[in-house]
């Protein structure tokens, strides 16, 4: 059983540039969510997709955007990068329907993404 | 609304001594608990969960904690902490409906020789 995967691990962009994080699930997983975790901080929510679908979204501006593949892996992309999008990044897949309630997620490494 | 509150940010203790790491959520419905260690420069690891049943659950490598409805807390205890224990913990919730994890602001554990 393969585990989560994120490439890549680390990442510098100038400020209005634009960036794609990359993310494969766990095997069996259907359901990938994004974090942000800012330096010293919890991980924020910034959206999940499902059956390539995004299925919901936490307090994020459009110009973070996402994509799920028929396999399940997943990207990110963030365009206009401006400094305080500097963060860690994190993938966590999980299993969703046929009924099932409080499945774990789990988290890839993560992309350490700076902004100058 | 779900939210997390990590009332400690920082808690130092010595080797083999006991550990506390309080947690307190607030949600107006049934919820799903969790706490994750994460390393440094690493990302976040599942330590344990309560779903539903028992209310104190427990891990593998020593750690518990117990889900207490009416005090809405889900504290993480280990009653004997090791070097390889330093790491900073992280308390989530997920609500019934809710698609997504809401995490506190973490605790840093600093196991002291």
């Amino acid at each position: 059983e393969t585990g989560v995967t994120q490439s890549p691990t680390h990442l510098i962009k100038t400020r209005g540039q634009q960036v794609t994080l990359r993310c494969s699930s766990q095997s069996g997983h259907n359901t990938v969510s994004w974090y942000q975790q800012a330096l010293g901080q919890g991980p924020q929510f910034i959206f999940q997709y499902y059956r390539e679908e995004e299925n919901g979204r936490g307090n994020f501006p459009p110009r973070f955007s996402g994509l799920q593949f028929p396999n399940y892996s997943s990207e990110l992309n963030v365009n206009a990068l401006e400094l305080d999008d500097s963060a860690l990044y994190l993938c966590a897949s999980s299993l969703s329907g046929q009924g099932r309630k409080g499945t774990e997620a789990f988290f890839g490494q993560g992309t350490r993404l700076t902004v100058v | 609304a779900q939210s997390v509150t990590q009332l400690d940010s920082q808690v130092p203790v010595f080797e083999e001594a006991p550990v506390e790491l309080r947690c307190n959520y607030s949600s107006s419905v049934s919820v799903y608990l969790f706490w994750y260690v994460q390393y440094p420069n690493q990302g976040l690891q599942l330590l344990l969960k309560y779903l539903s049943g028992s209310t104190l659950v427990e891990s593998i490598n020593g750690f518990e904690a117990e889900f207490n409805k009416s005090q809405t807390s889900f504290h993480l205890r280990k009653p004997s902490v090791h070097i390889s224990d330093t790491a900073e913990y992280f308390c989530a919730v997920r609500s019934g409906s809710a698609r997504q994890l809401t995490f506190g602001s973490g605790t840093q554990l600093t196991v002291l020789p």
